[in-house]
């Protein structure tokens, strides 16, 4: 157990509808990432937090977005869902200490499995 | 894009032997962590070797890195089943932490 939740576990949802997916990262983490996992296009990083702004962008969709709140969870929003956007999304932290990044260690969460219809 | 690469995309072994597994990166990095994925499930952290390291060990695992030829090595030595999962390397740019995986090793061990 790495210590991240994610909720929920598996999420079906039709086309053209709005998911949202949340994340609680270990104690004492302040860093948030959020990846997506595809058969196609295999683990890519989506977007990253850090005390509740965001630090880095990357291949996420202007249909999606998250934020991270004041005790640090992460939720991730999915909107005008498509039959690609199936996939296993996992959020992960870290300590995510600025300047640091030589040994900052990812723990990931168990994933939510969205299935799009 | 996937900044790393796993060789071989799949490793079949007899319990009690070693397996290894390559990943090669393109660009500079501040670190490599390895990782597994058992089935459809959450990614364990193995591992995580610095960019000036160039060997580390935990447990059955030894991970080298060469940064001269970008790349890097897990083995696990006296496999067991419960090691058959998937293993992806990632990468992390120096001054960043998002993390760039491979495309991941598919190992399975036979009893």
């Amino acid at each position: 157990d790495s210590g991240v939740t994610q909720t929920p576990k598996h999420l079906i949802t039709a086309t053209g509808q709005r998911v949202t997916l949340r994340c609680s990262p270990r104690s004492g983490d302040l860093s948030v990432y959020w990846y997506q996992q595809s058969l196609d296009q295999g683990l890519q990083f989506l977007i990253q937090y850090y005390n509740g702004e965001e630090r880095a962008k990357g291949n996420i969709l202007e249909r999606f977005s998250a934020q991270q709140f004041p005790d640090l969870h992460s939720e991730l929003n999915l909107s005008s869902l498509e039959l690609g956007d199936s996939a296993l999304y996992f959020c992960a932290s870290s300590v995510g200490l600025a300047g640091d990044s030589g040994t900052d260690t990812q723990y990931f969460g168990p994933g939510t499995r969205l299935t799009v219809l | 894009s996937q900044q790393g690469e796993e060789d071989p995309q799949a490793l079949s072994i007899q319990e009690g032997e070693n397996a290894t597994m390559n990943c090669s990166y393109k660009t500079s990095i501040n670190n490599l962590q390895w990782y597994r994925q058992n089935s459809g499930r959450g990614l364990v952290h193995l591992i995580l070797i610095r960019s000036n390291e160039r060997e580390k060990h935990s447990g059955r695992l030894r991970v080298t890195l060469d940064t001269s030829k970008k790349s890097s090595s897990l083995l696990i030595t006296a496999s067991r089943a419960a090691d058959t999962a998937s293993y992806f390397c990632a990468t992390a740019p120096p001054g960043d932490y998002k993390l760039s995986f491979g495309a991941g090793t598919t190992v399975t061990v036979r009893a």
